[in-house]
């Protein structure tokens, strides 16, 4: 079964960085993924495709302080220099086959 | 400019019927992957389902035969029938282009109340 997993919560000061992390299921460590940010009360915005093979497209307008990487089964996301309007929930998500997947998401707070 | 934009939703009693629009300007419908995904308040992203370019289409366990995604291609809109609504389906739906939800429109209020 298809399934991601992210710690609910992550927080870190104005300023430093943040690192967030998926974790695909076992016998999928191979997937893509996507990350989407979805700032209070507004709609989700794509962030970027991170593959595994560490290749990635970002969307329109993303900031370079947004990365990606991986190791084994792990995508993360890396959020640089952190701002005020960083803050907000992220969601990573796969696909297969008939199916899409979105994992619980991650509230960042900026302290 | 790939653009989305939803509309439909609304107040509806349990068991009734609705069905969600949604018009996209900037790229062809038919010639991508659709999908849509709602929001339930206070909780995660969940996807609902997904129409393929080929017209193949899939379904969530949770709407499977209630629910109908489909297409005009004349109008350059993506549909999402709902059917034997539940308290449950209560959510912010949201469609979205690409299987990697590129783009996202801005969302549309269903809310399944009696």
């Amino acid at each position: 079964q298809l399934v991601l997993t992210q710690s609910p919560s992550a927080s870190a000061s104005l300023g430093a960085s943040v690192k967030l992390t998926c974790t695909l299921t076992s016998g999928h460590s191979s997937y893509a993924i996507a990350w989407h940010q979805q700032q209070p009360e507004k709609g989700p915005r794509y962030l970027m495709r991170y593959n595994s093979d560490g290749s990635h497209t970002k969307g329109d307008g993303i900031p370079d302080r947004f990365s990606g990487s991986s190791s084994g089964a792990e995508r993360y996301l890396i959020i640089s220099t952190l701002q005020s309007e960083d803050e907000a929930d992220y969601y990573c998500q796969t696909w297969g086959t008939g199916i899409q997947v979105f994992g619980g998401g991650t509230k960042v707070t900026v302290l | 400019e790939v653009q989305l934009v939803e509309s439909g939703g609304g107040l509806i009693q349990p068991g009734g019927s609705l069905r969600l629009s949604c018009v996209a300007s900037g790229f062809t419908v038919s010639n991508n992957y659709m999908s849509w995904v709602r929001q339930a308040p206070g909780k995660g992203l969940e996807w609902v389902s997904i129409i393929y370019s080929g017209g193949s289409t899939y379904y969530a366990d949770s709407v499977k035969g209630r629910f109908t995604i489909s297409r005009d291609n004349s109008k350059n809109t993506l549909y999402l029938q709902m059917n034997s609504l539940r308290v449950e389906d209560t959510a912010v739906y949201y469609c979205a282009k690409d299987v990697f939800a590129g783009s996202w429109g801005q969302g549309t209020l269903v809310t399944v109340s009696s």
